[in-house]
């Protein structure tokens, strides 16, 4: 199977961490990835993991990927106004990505 | 270095007319893949094209159909516009066939009237 799956809010005080949180289904996914999209804009690509790993650190970026219950979670440490956007949860299946429905965060003063 | 270039950022139809969306990729980039976003059924997977030839397509009817030039440019056609086809468009490109990192552009936004 090829679902992805997120929860499709969270709001979030400036300041604090975000943690976006995404189950896929396909275990032959090799690489896990997450998108920003800002309003009227295509798909930023912020991080990606390849599957054999736990975990990427990236700036105010932290991957953590649990193989064996499929999870992968996005935390953005001190979420700012600029973060408010929809996040994608992606596995690439082969040749294509299969997205999740997408994160909208709101970041709240 | 160029992002991915997409043009028009956006284009009125009718039903039933056809419809042609153009992607440049990454100057080096080889694969242009396209994927369909819409509120209802979110981001599905159109078709895959490296070094002119389509290596995959996803399960969208034949009136969807697209081509890569020697440039890696691609282009993707639309024919008898639908409303459903209001979407929009994006095209993702990587360094090779099925590359680890797919960069998108800002999409072309079809509204079919």
């Amino acid at each position: 199977g090829e679902d992805v799956e997120q929860s499709l809010f969270l709001s979030v005080r400036e300041g604090d961490s975000s943690v976006i949180n995404c189950t896929y289904t396909d275990s032959s996914s090799t690489y896990l990835y997450w998108y920003k999209q800002e309003p009227g804009a295509g798909l930023q690509l912020l991080t990606y993991i390849f599957s054999n790993m736990d975990m990427k650190q990236d700036q105010r970026l932290t991957v953590l990927l649990n193989k064996k219950d499929k999870h992968l979670s996005l935390r953005i440490a001190d979420t700012q106004t600029g973060d408010s956007a929809i996040y994608f949860c992606a596995e690439r299946n082969d040749y294509k990505l299969s997205f999740g429905a997408g994160t909208t965060v709101t970041v709240r003063a | 270095k160029a992002g991915v270039t997409q043009t028009p950022r956006y284009l009125i139809k009718t039903r039933g007319q056809q419809v042609t969306l153009s992607c440049s990729p990454i100057s080096g980039h080889r694969s242009v893949s396209w994927y369909q976003q819409t509120p209802g059924q979110g981001l599905q997977f159109l078709f895959e094209y490296f070094s002119e030839t389509q290596r995959n397509k996803g399960n969208f009817p034949g009136r969807f159909s697209g081509r890569q030039f020697s440039n890696s440019r691609s282009e993707m056609n639309v024919s008898t516009l639908e409303l459903g086809d209001s979407a929009l468009y994006l095209c993702a490109s990587s360094p090779g066939e099925g590359g680890t990192e797919a960069f998108f552009g800002q999409g072309t936004r079809l509204t079919v009237v």
